[in-house]
């Protein structure tokens, strides 16, 4: 166990509609970041936040958004869905900004129909 | 963004040591080599961390030589458990905080 809690395990979607992906990170740290994993695409970076701040963009697409509240858990908003976006999204977080050693989640498993 | 290169696939038998070499040509000084571990359907672990030489811990070792233009993870006997995909990542510092993910080696051990 990472310590880092994604919910849901798993969304089944239909092409158009809007989810969104929930990260509590591990207690402490202020770093959290998203990827998407899929078949064809290896694990591409979205995004990263540190204290509730945006500090790196990836290849986010613009349907995409992302924030960090207060209590530094995040939420990933994936909208307009498409068959394309059906993928594993997952959440790390890392104590610092700069920390190569990150903790992933277990990931939401993303499946658009 | 400096790239690392590695072999896309490797076998192993139960018992054996795996030495997998990742090649960072243009690594930049302030960069540190680091390795991660992926079991299908799960996000990536953290294995080890490096700047130069030998590093060492309970799950594997990291050798970079002096021109650090390389670098081997290895793990010494193997289990079935080990079969995963292992990516060598490089810490830029034009990429505060992005870990950059390449294709990775697939490690299947059978017994």
């Amino acid at each position: 166990d990472s310590g880092v809690t994604q919910t849901p395990k798993h969304l089944i979607t239909a092409t158009g509609q809007r989810v969104t992906l929930r990260c509590s990170p591990r207690s402490g740290d202020l770093s959290v970041y998203w990827y998407q994993q899929s078949l064809d695409q290896g694990l591409q970076f979205l995004i990263q936040y540190y204290n509730g701040e945006e500090r790196a963009k990836g290849n986010i697409l613009e349907r995409f958004s992302a924030q960090q509240f207060p209590d530094l858990h995040s939420e990933l908003n994936l909208s307009s869905l498409e068959l394309g976006d059906s993928a594993l999204y997952f959440c790390a977080s890392s104590v610092a900004v700069e920390n190569t050693e990150a903790f992933f989640g277990q990931g939401t498993r993303l499946t658009v129909v | 963004l400096a790239k690392t290169t590695q072999p896309i696939s490797m076998d192993s038998y139960e018992g054996q040591e795996v030495n997998i070499t990742c090649s960072h040509n243009n690594i930049a000084t302030n960069d540190y080599i680091t390795w991660y571990q992926q079991f299908p359907s799960q996000g990536p672990r953290f294995i080890i961390q490096g700047y130069k030489t030998k590093v060492t811990n309970e799950v594997a070792s990291l050798f970079i030589p002096a021109d650090r233009k390389s670098s081997t993870l290895s793990l010494p006997r193997v289990s079935l458990s080990d079969t995963a995909v292992y990516y060598c990542l490089l810490m830029t510092t034009d990429s505060w905080g992005k870990l950059q993910f390449g294709a990775g080696t697939q490690v299947v051990v059978t017994p």
